[in-house]
């Protein structure tokens, strides 16, 4: 147990297709991030929310989308995705200082 | 450039033997330095983190690392293996701040020999 909670936890989806990432916690932490695991590639940050304020978008393609409506809740919405979008969503939280729980990540693949 | 080196890709060890694995960070500021590991399947877990005082950290399962400035190097070390910890490593570093805006390394996937 983690923490922190990630759904679905696959996804197959079209190019035309809308959907929609969900991450919860429930460790009162104020900071919540996207991230994005491809294979062969480091991780990359896309989105940072402190306080449900977005405080970081590192160039992330308009077809992504994210949410914070509360501090324990992040959405990532997704719309018109390409192949090269297929990878690893990585949801964490922190209290201060970096990512410090991770959830267990939603496999994406865009048919 | 602000980038994370982990030389090794990949490092096969006896269940038992000591464990160090390489991390060589370029970072313009005072760096904020991380260790997670990961689990086939699951997310990253944070292993420990230096953000400033000692620079011999202890983190979880027994690891530690050793941040030296002047060789910019934040390696993880482990005494003795356990075949539970096979796993891909990665390396981060980043600024002050809750910005997030950590940059990783490559990561280093650990086999461990019964």
């Amino acid at each position: 147990e983690t923490g922190v909670t990630q759904t679905p936890r696959h996804l197959v989806m079209g190019m035309t297709n809308k959907k929609s990432l969900k991450c919860e916690q429930h460790l009162g932490h104020n900071a919540m991030y996207w991230y994005k695991q491809s294979a062969k590639k480091p991780l990359e940050l896309m989105f940072v929310y402190n306080f449900k304020e977005q405080t970081e978008n590192n160039s992330v393609p308009s077809r992504f989308s994210p949410e914070c409506p509360n501090s324990s809740h992040l959405f990532l919405h997704l719309h018109t995705l390409q192949p090269e979008d297929s990878a690893l969503y990585l949801c964490a939280s922190s209290q201060e200082g970096g990512p410090q729980h991770f959830g267990d990540g939603t496999r994406l693949s865009i048919l | 450039a602000q980038s994370v080196t982990q030389p090794d890709i990949h490092i096969t060890v006896s269940e038992g033997a000591s464990l160090e694995l390489r991390c060589n960070y370029s970072y313009g500021a005072t760096p904020y330095l991380f260790w997670y590991v990961q689990s086939p399947g699951q997310g990253l877990q944070l292993l420990l983190k230096y953000f400033s005082g000692d620079t011999l950290v202890q983190g979880i399962k027994g690891f530690e690392a050793e941040f030296k400035r002047s060789q910019s190097s934040f390696n993880l070390r482990k005494p003795s293996v356990l075949w539970s910890d096979a796993a891909e490593y990665f390396c981060a570093v980043g600024g002050a701040g809750n910005t997030g805006k950590l940059i990783f390394g490559q990561g280093t996937t650990l086999q461990v020999k019964p």
